[in-house]
């Protein structure tokens, strides 16, 4: 099943911890990207790359840090810094960024106590 | 900047009727706007985009530059239709297009 792979599904930190949430894509996608689901706030913009060994701040960049090193992978890290960051994240790919469909991965949820 | 605003998070109506889901936008140059769909224990995934004018699934929305809408209409609803449903808006910033979503309607369709 070729396409966008989130993992892993559920994610379990203490707080304090730094973690990374992987995302891979075998669809030869240029711009990738990183949103925040919460309920009744609906997808909040991270992170989004549009080349290798670039990115840029979302509307919610504040605790978190990316990289992309490969086309094929966008990690997210979730920082000790982002004061509340329990929530169900979602990647997504598109083969470019001028208004082409996004591809979403099937989500982490991350939880932090 | 750009907005989209979703005024209902829950819509619930029955099977066989009309159903509307309501977006508005901000946005102060030309938007590009979409419907993404997440039915359950499914990826979140597009379902019509306005510049294709298409009908998918039944599904249509307009463009309504003048009243910053892009409202999504089926004439007659079905139990498949019960999802979560974003509008979304792609617009230019300083570094590329990207793409804004709604806060979501849940769509229940009863039987």
């Amino acid at each position: 099943d070729g396409g966008i792979t989130q993992s892993p599904k559920y994610l379990f930190r203490k707080e304090g911890q730094n973690v990374t949430l992987s995302c891979e894509q075998n669809l030869n996608h240029d711009a990738m990207y990183w949103y925040r689901q919460d309920p009744g706030q609906g997808l909040r913009l991270i992170y989004y790359s549009q080349i290798v060994n670039d990115f840029q701040k979302g509307d919610i960049a504040e605790g978190y840090s990316v990289s992309r090193e490969k086309k094929e992978s966008f990690p997210l890290t979730v920082t000790s810094a982002q004061k509340n960051p329990t929530a169900f994240y979602l990647c997504a790919s598109s083969i470019g960024t001028d208004i082409s469909p996004l591809h979403f991965g099937n989500g982490t949820r991350l939880t932090v106590t | 900047a750009q907005r989209v605003t979703q005024p209902e998070k829950l819509l619930s109506v029955f099977k066989g009727a009309p159903v509307e889901l309501k977006c508005n936008y901000s946005y102060s140059g030309s938007p590009e706007l979409f419907w993404y769909v997440q039915y359950s224990r499914q990826r979140l995934q597009l379902l019509l985009r306005h510049i294709s004018r298409e009908s998918i699934k039944g599904f249509t929305a307009d463009l309504n530059k003048g009243e910053t809408s892009f409202h999504l209409k089926k004439p007659f609803a079905q139990e498949e239709d019960s999802a979560m449903y974003y509008c979304a808006l792609s617009g230019r910033s300083g570094s590329g297009s990207r793409l804004t979503f709604g806060e979501g309607t849940q769509l229940t369709v009863n039987p």
